[in-house]
């Protein structure tokens, strides 16, 4: 079965600084995909980057960047420049893929990392 | 516009009591899913539908049922069997194919039995 690791219950980080999230992830699978989401205060989930088990290149997305290092099973989160809005649960989760193709559904979700932004 | 609503917002419930959350998108989304959140804690995988008329059981079924009879539509019951419903409830729906396949989810519906 898959497992999702997310060992930093809270983070502070002070305003235009970079933030890491840590993520460390267990499956016996070739192929699966790894997802970051975000959910503020409110509650709805935002997806904010994947990364495909077979992806040469770290995924990158406007400032959020995944950092794969996949002998070491983790898939940390980049957030650069931080911003006031930034502050947020943030979820690391994984899913099983075809191999080399598409995602098979559902996602395990790690117990998450609150993000806390001051200025 | 394209999305997932849920409703309702907030819901409260007498212990014994039946109660139907609704879940519904207009994404054309093959597979649909239910997460339970309690505080401090990921979500977990109640059940999960990749087809109309056929749904799978998740992590943490026991007390909960579904019906997947519109590709739309995903109704969740929790019945007087699940010990502790009080949480929050998330609905999500991705496509099936592709290579991604990212879930977009509701907003998201707070249960309290009371």
């Amino acid at each position: 079965a898959q497992k999702i690791t997310q060992t930093q219950p809270g983070m502070f980080v002070q305003e235009k600084e970079a933030v890491t999230l840590d993520c460390t992830y267990d499956t016996s699978d070739q192929s699966y995909g790894l997802f970051w989401y975000k959910q503020p205060s409110s509650g709805e989930m935002i997806f904010l980057i994947y990364q495909g088990s077979y992806d040469e290149q770290n995924a990158t997305e406007g400032r959020y960047s995944l950092n794969f290092q996949k002998a070491r099973k983790s898939a940390n989160l980049v957030i650069s420049a931080s911003q006031l809005g930034d502050s947020a649960m943030y979820f690391c989760a994984m899913t099983k893929a075809k191999h080399r193709g598409s995602t098979l559904g559902r996602l395990y979700f790690g117990r998450g990392t609150q993000l806390t932004v001051w200025p | 516009d394209g999305g997932i609503t849920q409703s309702p917002k907030y819901l409260f419930r007498k212990e014994g009591q039946n109660v139907t959350l609704s879940c519904e998108q207009n994404l054309n989304h093959d597979a649909m899913y239910w997460y339970r959140q309690d505080p401090g804690q990921g979500l977990r995988l109640i059940y999960y539908s990749q087809i109309v008329n056929d749904f799978q059981k998740g992590d943490i079924a026991e007390g909960y049922s579904v019906s997947r009879e519109k590709k739309e539509s995903f109704p969740l019951t929790v019945t007087s069997a699940q010990k502790n419903p009080t949480a929050f409830y998330l609905c999500a729906s991705s496509f099936s194919s592709g290579r991604m396949n990212e879930q977009f989810f509701g907003p998201g519906t707070r249960l309290t039995v009371l």
